[in-house]
C-alpha cells in the first residue's frame, strides 16, 4: 500500500495524558499536513512541513501540541496534558509541490480517533 | 479570512435524481478549488479540482462542478446519482499564494436505492 498510513487508527486516554500520533506520507511527497475534525465539521488546519521544516501552525494549536518531521519522513503530532476538548479525528496528508509537479492534491490518511475519558 | 460555506448538511436523494451541492467561499484573490469525498468507512479522497481555464471541470464517476467567480461559488453537480454516491462531500479553497486549504463542514449525501 503505498498511501498515506497513520498510526494508531484510535486511541482512548485518560485527562492529563500524553498522546503521541505517527503518520506516514507518501514516500515521495515533500509537503505533510495535519488536520482535526471534530463531529460535524470538515478538516481543519493544523499545521504543516515543507519536508523537515515546519513552516506554519494554525492558531488552533495551543502549546500544549507540537508536530515534528526529522528528516522529512514521517512526521509525528504530540499533545501533552490532554483534555476532554482534544477529542477528534486527527487527520494527516501529504503532497508533492516543487519542479514540474505542482498538483497541490492532498492525499489524506484514515486518521487517527482521540477519545479523552 | 478564507471561509467556505456548504449550504446544506444533509441531502437525501432517490436513485437517478440530479444532485447539485452548494459551495460558497470568501477570498478576494486567485484560489485552486476542490471538491473532496468520504466514503463510509473510507480516506478522504479527492474528487475533482480546479485550477485555471475552464470553469467546468470534470472529475471522476461523472461528477462535474461550475466556478463561478462572479459568484465565488464551486457548485457540484451529478446529472444521476446512484446508491454507491452515498458519502459525505468537502469543499475546499486554497489560496494560490500559501499553502493552507480550508474545507467546509460537509454534506451529507444519502442515496435511496
Amino acid at each position: 500500500d503505498t498511501g498515506v498510513s497513520q498510526d494508531p487508527r484510535h486511541k482512548i486516554t485518560k485527562r492529563g495524558q500524553n498522546v503521541t500520533f505517527r503518520c506516514d506520507p507518501i514516500s515521495e511527497h515533500n509537503r505533510l499536513y495535519w488536520y482535526r475534525q471534530t463531529l460535524g465539521q470538515g478538516p481543519e488546519f493544523l499545521t504543516y512541513f515543507q519536508n523537515e521544516a515546519q513552516l506554519e501552525k494554525s492558531r488552533l494549536l495551543s502549546d500544549r501540541f507540537s508536530a515534528e518531521r526529522p528528516k522529512g519522513s514521517f512526521s509525528t503530532l504530540e499533545i501533552q496534558r490532554t483534555e476532554q476538548g482534544d477529542s477528534a479525528m486527527y487527520l494527516c496528508a501529504s503532497s508533492l509541490v516543487g519542479g514540474w509537479q505542482n498538483s497541490y492534491e492532498q492525499y489524506f490518511g484514515p486518521g487517527t480517533r482521540l477519545t479523552v475519558t | 479570512a478564507q471561509s467556505v460555506s456548504q449550504h446544506n448538511h444533509h441531502v437525501i436523494l432517490s436513485e437517478a435524481a440530479s444532485l447539485e451541492l452548494g459551495c460558497n467561499y470568501s477570498y478576494g484573490g486567485t484560489v485552486n478549488l476542490f471538491w473532496y469525498v468520504q466514503y463510509p468507512g473510507q480516506h478522504l479522497q479527492l474528487l475533482l479540482k480546479y485550477f485555471s481555464g475552464d470553469p467546468l471541470v470534470k472529475g471522476i464517476k461523472g461528477f462535474e462542478a461550475e466556478f463561478i467567480k462572479s459568484k465565488f461559488s464551486f457548485n457540484l453537480r451529478k446529472p444521476s446519482v446512484q446508491w454507491s454516491d452515498t458519502a459525505e462531500y468537502f469543499c475546499a479553497v486554497r489560496d494560490t499564494g500559501g499553502f493552507k486549504t480550508i474545507f467546509g463542514a460537509g454534506t451529507r449525501l444519502f442515496v435511496k436505492a
